[in-house]
């Protein structure tokens, strides 16, 4: 079955230092991975895919097929970064979106 | 374009009375989402619409929910005899849908937040 783990529930960093994320994810074909993030009063968007291999906002995310992990990245934390995230799997082009649980990620000055 | 639009914004509503929520997706989006989403509990999954495929309606956590989308456009969430484990907010989504819909990007509305006195 489908499951996509966000161990942290809350993840408290300083302005300044490095984020990790974490996701991990259960599926046994070929998986499209995504990060959707919350910031506070707007709505849940698009973070970035796997697929178009980019950096936005300064995050990053490589799929690890052989740890089975999708761990989102950013070397230096802005105060601005400070949002919910989701980590968020598609399997086969039938099958429905999962999302994981969500991080809250506290930027702390 | 307009983008996925919600209504109400909020709801208060007392225990045992019927509620529904409206989700108007973005035009030509063939896949549409509801979700709920609470503290500690994430985003949860409740239904998804395909085009003219049966719902999956897996996510529903009780009988006394519902959904339908209509002329494959809006839909309403139902949610009868409500209870105060009931209060969250609910998002709507849609996607263009390609093949299947599973890969597209999710476009999400503002929300309801239903609170059940």
């Amino acid at each position: 079955a489908q499951r996509v783990t966000q161990p942290e529930k809350l993840l408290s960093v300083f302005k300044g230092a490095p984020v990790e994320l974490k996701c991990n994810y259960s599926y046994s074909g070929s998986p499209e991975l995504f990060w959707y993030v919350q910031y506070s009063r707007q709505r849940l968007q698009l973070l970035l895919r796997h697929i178009s291999r980019e950096s936005i906002k300064g995050f990053t995310a490589d799929l690890n097929k052989g740890e089975t992990s999708f761990h989102l990245k950013k070397p230096f934390a802005q105060e601005e970064d400070s949002a919910m995230y989701y980590c968020a799997l598609s399997g086969s082009r039938d099958d429905k979106i999962i999302f994981g649980k969500g991080t809250r990620l506290h930027i702390l000055p | 374009g307009a983008g996925v639009s919600q209504s109400p914004s909020n709801k208060v509503t007392e225990k045992g009375k019927d509620v529904e929520l409206r989700c108007d997706p973005i035009s030509g989006h063939t896949a549409l989402y509801w979700y709920r989403q609470s503290l500690g509990q994430g985003l949860e999954f409740l239904i998804y619409f395909q085009g003219n495929s049966a719902p999956d309606k897996s996510g529903l956590p009780s009988d006394r929910f519902s959904a339908e989308r209509t002329g494959g456009s809006v839909s309403t969430l139902t949610i009868q005899r409500t209870q105060q484990e009931d209060s969250a907010v609910y998002l709507c989504a849609s996607s263009l849908g390609l093949a299947g819909g599973g890969g597209d990007t999710q476009y999400f509305g503002p929300g309801t937040r239903l609170t059940v006195l």
